[in-house]
């Protein structure tokens, strides 16, 4: 049973432009939610988090939204960049462990 | 040192082999996990260690077994493994469990013959 969804497994965009990637999520006990970046033969790299008495943070080019009622929440890259074209992973968290989505490809064209 | 290390990067190992991943990290984080990943798949809590201590184990098969040496080590060993289970090992350390980011490691690639 996937907890964390992440239906689009890749987007590309042009750079300059924005990325908005989603995430969904069923459980409501989550009430930390994350964001992370991954390059090739690389792990996992943390990108910008959430907490769920919040609707949105921000830092530098990048924003994370929730939206509770419809357990929903977006990352917002603005502008893309060539070097954001990575895997991004949603990943939600409920005090003991953390879920994550499937991840989506993006690919910022030059 | 804000890194996650892991050894080796690469390992092929047959059915009846014994072998250990290591996992190192110096940033004083209490918490340490290890994640298997598949191909094109989110990675998949396996272990959480909390103050050296086992406190999450996400009903894996008992050829996975996990160690805890000290602080800054974490260790998995396997034994008897089969064919699915080649996958990306990720170790990742928090400050502590549950709320903070986690750290990741760039992960064993793990075949198994």
């Amino acid at each position: 049973d996937q907890q964390v969804k992440q239906n689009s497994p890749s987007l590309s965009v042009q750079e300059g432009r924005i990325s908005i990637l989603n995430c969904d999520y069923t459980n409501s006990m989550f009430d930390y939610f994350l964001w992370y970046k991954k390059y090739p033969a690389e792990g996992p790299t943390f990108l910008i988090s959430i907490s769920s008495i919040k609707d949105k943070n921000e830092d530098g080019r990048f924003t994370v939204f929730l939206n509770k009622s419809a357990k929903h929440l977006s990352l917002h890259i603005v502008p893309s960049q060539p070097g954001d074209s990575a895997v991004y992973f949603c990943a939600a968290s409920g005090g003991h462990d953390m879920r994550f989505g499937a991840g989506t490809r993006l690919t910022v064209k030059p | 040192d804000t890194e996650v290390t892991q050894t080796p990067k690469h390992l092929v190992m047959g059915m009846t082999n014994k072998k250990s991943l290591k996992c190192e990290q110096h940033m004083g984080h209490r918490a340490m996990y290890w994640y298997k990943q598949k191909a094109k798949k989110p990675p998949e809590l396996m272990f959480v260690y909390s103050y050296e201590k086992l406190s999450i184990n996400e009903s894996v098969p008992s050829r996975f077994s996990p160690e805890c040496p000290n602080s800054s080590l974490l260790n998995l060993h396997l034994h008897a493994l089969q064919p699915e289970d080649s996958a990306l090992y990720l170790c990742a350390s928090s400050q502590g469990q549950g709320y903070n980011e986690q750290f990741f490691g760039p992960g064993t690639r793990l075949t198994v013959l």
